[in-house]
């Protein structure tokens, strides 16, 4: 039973097109989580929600929107996709009480074509 | 604001040969550390942490970090590699802030490649 699951694992698109990524966790977390990966593998905090709540947004284009619609659940809806979006996108999640140890899910490789 | 710097992006080490990745971080108050590995089309799995206490922690297959305030430094060893052992390893530091969901901000990475 995977504790942190994302839909899809593989996403290969047109630029210009919409695109969602899905997230879910089972652990009882009330805080989640996007990273993305870029090509050298640099990871970079995208945004964070707790309890349904949006806490951080990085600099990050309006075009990426997140939402999560209960606490178990944050999904990821990127418009207008461009070359440079293509990146491995990684769901997280944390309990909020504590120093914040992140579980990973295996990520989305989004590839703009 | 937080950073970490990991200085070695590739290291070779041979099979059976001892290991020690290098992390150093910039925080101002007790930093909490974090090691991660990723193997190929993996997400990251924790090996281990540090948050207080002994400043050597032990983690899963075989790991351990030392946390050395002086140094600024949490470097990650390993006695013994495996083949196995063959992944991208990352550092981290997170903060607790009562409430908040900061997250954690992670080195750029060191590529473990092992010799046979």
């Amino acid at each position: 039973d995977t504790a942190v699951s994302q839909t899809p694992k593989y996403l290969v698109t047109q630029m210009g097109n919409d695109k969602s990524i899905k997230c879910e966790q089972n652990l009882g977390h009330d805080t989640m989580y996007w990273y993305k990966q870029d090509s050298k593998k640099f990871l970079k905090i995208m945004f964070s929600y707790n309890n349904k709540e949006l806490i951080i947004n990085e600099t990050v284009p309006n075009r990426f929107s997140p939402k999560s619609p209960d606490k178990a659940h944050l999904n990821l809806h990127i418009n207008s996709l461009e070359l440079g979006d293509s990146a491995v996108y990684f769901c997280a999640s944390s309990q909020v009480e504590g120093p914040g140890e992140l579980f990973f899910g295996e990520g989305s490789r989004l590839t703009v074509l | 604001a937080q950073s970490v710097t990991q200085p070695d992006i590739h290291i070779t080490v041979s099979e059976g040969a001892s290991l020690e990745l290098r992390c150093n971080y910039s925080y101002g108050a007790t930093p909490y550390l974090f090691w991660y590995v990723q193997s190929p089309g993996q997400g990251l799995q924790l090996l281990l942490k540090y948050f207080s206490g002994d400043t050597l922690v032990q983690g899963i297959k075989g790991f351990e970090a030392e946390f050395k305030r002086s140094q600024s430094s949490f470097n990650l060893r390993k006695p013994s590699v495996h083949w196995s052992d063959a992944a991208e390893y990352f550092c981290a530091v997170g903060q607790y802030s009562g409430g908040g969901a900061d997250g954690l901000t992670f080195g750029k990475g060191t590529h473990l490649i092992i010799q046979p």
